[in-house]
């Protein structure tokens, strides 16, 4: 099975900051993966599709880009209500393996 | 919009089983189970397709088994043999079947392109 990791697995950032979360796999899964953000006490939130594919609703601070094996997850200006755990997760075929998170914290 | 409600939730001794259930408002291509275990991330665990086609983690492969009701549009997750490190909230996500363009389709043509509703997960307690 396709293995996927993050990096960092943690993070501290100021408001205003750019942050970028880096995904891969260790094969190529195209641009079959999504992103999404998770706070505390809260259901999980989709962020992205198709890589770079931005869901309904999100704020377009956030943006996805990568393909292949490496991708990443960009917040151009954090913002307090970022602080959560980014997940990835890849889904060219089953089993739909999500990454092991990064958390997002400000400063 | 779909709303999706879980439960069966509980707690059980190691070896046990539990049956969660996943009411859905509406039609969802697919119907995901996921979990997060106290401290850790999130888990893929299981994905049952409006065709029936089901896929399972290596983690509980065996172990559980997803289902479905078509008439009352709910899905299942029978759990048997549960151990300590099943312990989690367990949610049930699925698709609003919003998607168009590109994406919506993974390299073996099923429609995938993320989990856009959750339910607000059920614990399950394993522990003797």
């Amino acid at each position: 099975d396709i293995q996927m990791t993050q990096s960092p697995s943690s993070l501290s950032a100021s408001v205003g900051d750019r942050v970028t979360i880096t995904c891969r796999a260790n094969q190529d899964i195209r641009n079959y993966l999504a992103w999404y953000q998770h706070k505390p006490g809260k259901i999980p939130n989709l962020l992205i599709y198709a890589a770079s594919t931005l869901q309904s609703g999100v704020p377009s601070r956030f943006s996805g880009s990568g393909s292949g094996t490496d991708f990443t997850l960009t917040i151009s200006s954090l913002q307090p209500e970022d602080v959560a755990t980014y997940y990835c997760q890849k889904y060219n075929s089953a089993p739909f393996t999500f990454g092991p998170g990064t958390t997002v914290d400000v400063k | 919009e779909v709303q999706l409600v879980e439960a069966g939730g509980g707690f059980v001794q190691p070896g046990g089983s539990l049956r969660l259930s996943c009411a859905a408002s509406g039609f969802t291509n697919y119907i995901n189970w996921v979990r997060r275990a106290p401290g850790k991330g999130l888990e893929w665990v299981s994905i049952i397709y409006s065709g029936g086609d089901t896929y399972y983690a290596d983690s509980v492969k065996g172990r559980f088994t997803i289902s479905r009701d078509k008439s009352k549009n709910t899905v299942f997750l029978q759990m048997n043999s549960l151990r300590a490190d099943d312990t989690a909230v367990y949610y049930c996500a699925g698709d609003s079947g919003l998607c168009s363009g590109g994406g919506c389709y993974n390299k073996d043509y099923y429609y995938f392109y993320g989990l856009d509703v959750w339910g607000q997960g059920t614990t399950v307690t394993v522990s003797s």
